[in-house]
């Protein structure tokens, strides 16, 4: 059973609107990431967070922001949603020591209308 | 550049019989190597992952295989079921960073037909 939780699986919302994508995660990892996943396509690192109050961008320029106040939560936030975020958004968690063990939510479907 | 690209990309077979995907990649340097079943609309769950002295390495029914010299790998998957239906994504971590970075391949769509 995964321990990494997203909420919600879908949304669908009006442009303009502000969003947060939540991801909580109770397995202690100190990293977490966002990846954006259109269909067909790979996964792409928008954001991620060594630990709380470490968060930084990854390689896709995406318009969200991320904030870690707790190690087990890892929100993304949308301020003004628009059709082009139309995605699918994973969130990840891995432990610190080592490079194994990345841990996927189920991943939340947005369509923005 | 580093990059991972995967063979077919997509593919449809009847239940029972075995089917092999395959992924090469071009990261550098070179830490492990996954391979992780999504299920549509899902998160990918790993199936395997290899370090750089491993050749083969089996879970059920799947066997992935690798070879760092020629920068290849190889998902096999024996007597496929129903459920095997899923995409399959080839991932690289290189030991490049502190992050342990992910390259991601596009995945192999695999349908099993009754």
């Amino acid at each position: 059973e995964a321990d990494i939780y997203q909420t919600p699986r879908y949304l669908v919302i009006g442009t303009g609107k502000k969003i947060t994508l939540e991801c909580s995660q109770t397995m202690g990892h100190d990293k977490m990431y966002w990846y954006q996943q259109d269909p067909g396509m790979e996964l792409h690192l928008i954001h991620y967070s060594y630990g709380v109050n470490s968060t930084e961008k990854g390689d896709l320029s995406s318009e969200s922001t991320v904030s870690r106040i707790r190690t087990e939560h890892f929100p993304l936030t949308l301020e003004s949603a628009r059709p082009s975020h139309t995605s699918q958004y994973l969130c990840a968690s891995s432990e610190s020591k080592g490079d194994y063990g990345y841990t996927f939510g189920s991943g939340t479907r947005l369509t923005v209308v | 550049k580093n990059q991972v690209e995967q063979s077919p990309q997509s593919l449809i077979i009847l239940e029972g019989k075995n089917c092999t995907l395959q992924c090469n990649y071009t990261v550098s340097p070179f830490s492990n190597l996954r391979w992780y079943k999504q299920d549509t609309g899902r998160g990918p769950v790993s199936l395997t992952i290899m370090t750089f002295s491993e050749n083969t390495k089996s879970n059920g029914r799947y066997t992935a295989t690798l070879d760092a010299d020629t920068k290849q790998s190889s998902l096999h998957i024996t007597a496929s079921q129903l459920s095997d239906s899923a995409s399959y994504i080839c991932v690289v971590s290189d030991r490049g960073s502190t992050l342990g970075r992910l390259y991601f391949g596009r995945g192999t769509q695999l349908t099993v037909w009754p």
